[in-house]
């Protein structure tokens, strides 16, 4: 099983649309869960931590199930300026908290 | 907003030669990483570093990479004997790392390109 798996996309959908993405990962220590998004040769930039209990901000709610080691991701009421490729990021516990990234999802919102 | 910074932005470089990517970390964090990415496919994991030592580093961080922080405030990712294979988007990272927050902070990346 891949560390960090991700449905690679590409998502091709209207503006206004909900979208989900889904995560899952293989080392059950992990205790830290990350969005990140990446726009097309640029840095990968944090959207947002993923908490235990759940959390939304804004258009944006992410949830994790530790018993299926899964994380989602939630966007509602896309943007054009939402397309991008989302990465699902897992920490693996050592010393220096490495982070593992999944492949990303691309999504491409159209008008 | 405090971030991470990365010199050069773009590096060309013949085989066989050595390289220095450079990045500033933002300046109250202490942990420190880099990470490649290969166009088009995904970030992975190079080396994190820490109290001026390496914490850890993949199998792709061979004995061609060596990491140093030669002042406070500069990281450096040095290839000695730069590959095709090389040709990437090198991003730096750094955190605070405490028991509330391990987020990383990614650098606008550096690429390698390797003739």
């Amino acid at each position: 099983r891949k560390e960090v798996e991700q449905d690679p996309g590409p998502f091709n959908v209207p503006e206004g649309a909900t979208v989900a993405f889904n995560c899952t990962y293989s080392n059950s220590a992990s205790q830290s869960f990350f969005w990140y998004r990446q726009d097309c040769r640029k840095e990968p930039k944090l959207l947002m931590s993923v908490y235990s209990s759940g959390n939304e901000d804004g258009r944006f709610t992410a949830q994790l199930n530790r018993a299926s080691q899964y994380i989602s991701l939630l966007i509602r009421d896309s943007k054009l300026s939402d397309s991008a490729t989302y990465l699902c990021v897992v920490n693996i516990p050592s010393s220096a908290s490495k982070i593992i990234f999944g492949s990303g999802t691309r999504l491409s919102i159209r008008p | 907003e405090p971030e991470v910074t990365q010199t050069p932005s773009h590096q060309v470089t013949q085989m066989g030669q050595e390289v220095i990517l450079r990045c500033v970390p933002i300046s109250n964090h202490l942990y420190f990483y880099w990470y490649r990415q290969i166009l088009g496919q995904k970030v992975e994991f190079l080396v994190s570093f820490y109290n001026n030592e390496i914490s850890e580093k993949s199998e792709i961080f061979d004995d061609q990479f060596s990491v140093e922080r030669p002042d406070g405030s500069n990281f450096t990712l040095k290839i000695r004997s730069t590959k095709l294979e090389d040709s990437a988007m090198y991003f730096c990272a750094s955190s605070v790392l405490t028991e509330d927050t391990d987020t990383q902070y990614f650098g606008p990346g550096t690429r390698l390109t390797v003739l």
